[in-house]
């Protein structure tokens, strides 16, 4: 199997705080890991792309100093949104690549949505 | 840059009819990959195609890869209610493990 987990699955918070979330494969090693973000009936938009030991790869528009990206294990990678502002709740969902003898497939954690007051 | 569209964006059947969606992307794919997401959940990996004018069938689910690579569809023969839900294609590219998601199609099948 291939299972990825999200915490927290709900997260609230104020304003101006900064929030944590941790996306882990379970029973697989990652060394890449990838981050999306889903509006409420719309579909997955990459942030970024995750790699253990190195910097992670923005998507054009998303900013890095806000949406920090840390891949720090083979199991483990953590974004944290900083000074969370209204317009960042969403859904905040990631995936890790297991690779495969042919081809690599992402797996998906629950994801984790966020509602910042 | 990329674009992945799908149509239609919304349809409802009745339980037992069928149910096509299609999916276009703007640039050749080097792969296309389904899942599907259930109300409140996350998208589930169902089927990956790679080589022009694949088909693969899982039971009731028929997916097809264009010989262009650039456009697939999702047939479902029969629905039941267990297959409400939106389904996503999602397009990769050569030298990417990057997934660009198509817009979705929302299936909601009435008993």
């Amino acid at each position: 199997g291939a299972v990825v987990s999200q915490h927290p699955s709900r997260v609230i918070c104020k304003s101006g705080t900064s929030v944590k979330i941790e996306c882990r494969s379970l029973d697989f090693q990652a060394t890449t890991m990838f981050w999306y973000r889903q509006f409420p009936k719309k579909s997955l938009m990459l942030m970024a792309t995750s790699n253990e030991g190195s910097k992670a790869t923005y998507e054009q528009g998303v900013e890095k100093d806000k949406f920090l990206i840390n891949h720090a294990s083979l199991t483990l990678s953590t974004l944290t949104v900083t000074s969370a502002h209204p317009e960042d709740s969403s859904f905040y969902i990631c995936s890790a690549l297991k690779p495969g003898q042919h081809t690599d497939t992402q797996y998906f954690g629950p994801g984790t949505r966020l509602t910042v007051l | 840059g990329q674009q992945v569209m799908q149509i239609p964006q919304y349809q409802h059947v009745q339980e037992g009819e069928d149910f096509t969606t299609y999916c276009n992307s703007s640039t050749t794919l080097s792969n296309i990959q389904w899942y599907k997401q259930r109300p409140g959940g996350h998208p589930v990996f169902l089927i990956q195609l790679v080589k022009s004018g694949e088909v693969k069938k899982q039971k009731r689910l028929t997916f097809q890869f264009g010989e262009a690579k650039k456009n697939s569809s999702l047939h479902i023969t029969a629905t039941q209610t267990t297959d409400v839900g939106t389904y996503f294609c999602a397009g990769g590219g050569e030298n990417t493990d990057k997934l660009i998601f198509g817009t979705g199609t929302r299936l909601q099948v009435f008993p």
